[in-house]
């Protein structure tokens, strides 16, 4: 099984900041890479795809890179509504999650 | 647009089967793209996918290990739906249930039931 970790496990930072989260994939996962944000009460929703592609209808302030094992989900500014959990998700080789981050407001 | 709805009961019995349904609007489960999935979320395994259906000229159904003796996933063409069933369930199977569509990248996504498993 692949194994994602992500790092770090809290990101606290103010509105207007860049985030800048971490995926580390066990093996290479090649760019079948995704990322997701979670609200608190609420089902995740995908930021990204393919390691860089954005999900329809997300804001261009997300972006992904990455290929291989390592992999960064950027957002350039802060919103309000941005301070939630991520997880990203490996399709490679059967469907694994990471642990998440969760950005929190500093 | 393309929207799951989730139906089941929230309490199920130690050693008793888990049931979850999910209806589809907006696509077709017999869609040769897409494929649907069940994945749970729990404060001690996080996010774990545990299995999928989809359809390429005929049915296929794939397995997470960790629960491969114990579940079964079915497509339902009649009413567009599929379906969880988990059997022998102990209290680590106790999360929140999604149904999910993919194939690869998940980006339609039930409501979510918590099912507990308690007598």
């Amino acid at each position: 099984e692949i194994v994602l970790t992500q790092s770090p496990g809290t990101l606290s930072l103010s509105p207007g900041e860049r985030a800048t989260l971490s995926c580390r994939a066990s093996q290479s996962v090649s760019s079948y890479l995704a990322w997701y944000q979670q609200r608190p009460g609420q089902a995740p929703r995908l930021l990204i795809y393919g390691a860089s592609s954005g999900a329809t209808g997300i804001p261009d302030r997300f972006s992904g890179s990455g290929s291989g094992t390592d992999f960064t989900l950027t957002i350039s500014r802060l919103e309000p509504e941005d301070f939630a959990v991520y997880y990203c998700q490996q399709y490679s080789n059967s469907l694994t999650f990471g642990g998440g981050t969760k950005v929190e407001i500093k | 647009q393309v929207q799951l709805q989730q139906s089941g009961p929230g309490l199920v019995k130690p050693s008793q089967t888990l049931s979850l349904t999910c209806a589809i609007s907006g696509d077709s489960i017999s869609s040769n793209s897409a494929a649907w999935n069940w994945i749970r979320e729990s404060p001690s395994r996080g996010l774990e996918w545990l299995g999928r259906t989809y359809y390429r000229s005929k049915w296929y159904n794939d397995y997470a290990v960790s629960v491969k003796s114990r579940i079964t996933i079915n497509p339902d063409t009649s009413k567009n739906q599929f379906s969880l069933l988990l059997n022998s369930v102990t209290p680590e199977d106790t999360a929140i249930y999604y149904c999910v569509r993919g194939p690869a990248a998940f980006d339609i996504w039930g409501q979510g039931t918590m099912v507990t498993v308690s007598s």
